[in-house]
């Protein structure tokens, strides 16, 4: 089955700053990459999603990209703020008939 | 704005005892999802359905699990016997066809004690 692996595990930034997190998929089939923020307790929310026809999509500070042939894909922020501060899921599908399989998440802290 | 609903938030119960939880798609959804959190796992999905028919539920424990939909508007998870090991936050979901959006409930906060 497919397989998605994050990084990092926590990612501390200064406020203003941009923030990446990378995330890799092991099947090559997979061709929906969506991006879901957690506060803690809070479900998870839909923040951006990709598809594999393409490259990069964009929605005001918040940016993703994907790579078919590496099997990548990036969530990009920028100007951060204290609200971006949250777990940030990936997530990868086959589509057609299939769930989402998740990355284990990153912790994204903002400094003042 | 429509949500996907849980019910209960938060359960506590005894090793044995049966568990259900159910969950409410956003009208109109065809799809939807179990998945189950926890910190030494993250999320995982478990099961779902799609026009109410079961699509996959391979990541599920077969001995002591079961989802159904016994119709459009309700999903129901069912745990019996229950086990500590099954202490996490379950959480359904529901989209217009699979692979796409999935729209995530607050998540039932399940503790065996």
């Amino acid at each position: 089955g497919e397989n998605v692996e994050q990084h990092p595990s926590t990612l501390s930034v200064q406020e203003g700053d941009s923030a990446v997190i990378k995330c890799t998929y092991s099947d090559s089939a997979s061709n929906y990459f969506p991006w879901y923020k957690q506060e803690l307790g809070k479900r998870p929310q839909l923040i951006i999603d990709i598809r594999s026809n393409v490259g990069e999509k964009k929605d005001q500070r918040i940016a993703v990209t994907l790579n078919k042939t590496a099997k990548h894909f990036s969530l990009h922020i920028t100007e951060t703020q204290p609200e971006d501060s949250a777990v940030y899921f990936c997530a990868a599908s086959l589509g057609g008939a299939d769930g989402l399989t998740f990355g284990k998440g990153t912790h994204l802290i903002i400094q003042p | 704005d429509a949500r996907v609903t849980q019910t209960p938030r938060h359960k506590v119960t005894e090793m044995g005892q049966e568990v259900t939880m159910r969950c409410q798609p956003i009208l109109g959804h065809n799809t939807v999802f179990w998945y189950r959190q926890t910190m030494m796992q993250g999320l995982e999905l478990l099961a779902y359905f799609r026009n109410r028919a079961p699509l996959d539920d391979s990541g599920m424990p077969k001995d002591r699990f079961s989802a159904e939909m016994p119709d459009a508007t309700l999903a129901t998870l069912k745990i019996q016997p229950s086990e500590p090991r099954d202490s996490a936050v379950y959480f359904c979901a529901s989209g217009l066809s699979v692979g796409e959006t999935q729209y995530f409930g607050p998540g039932t906060r399940l503790l065996v004690l």
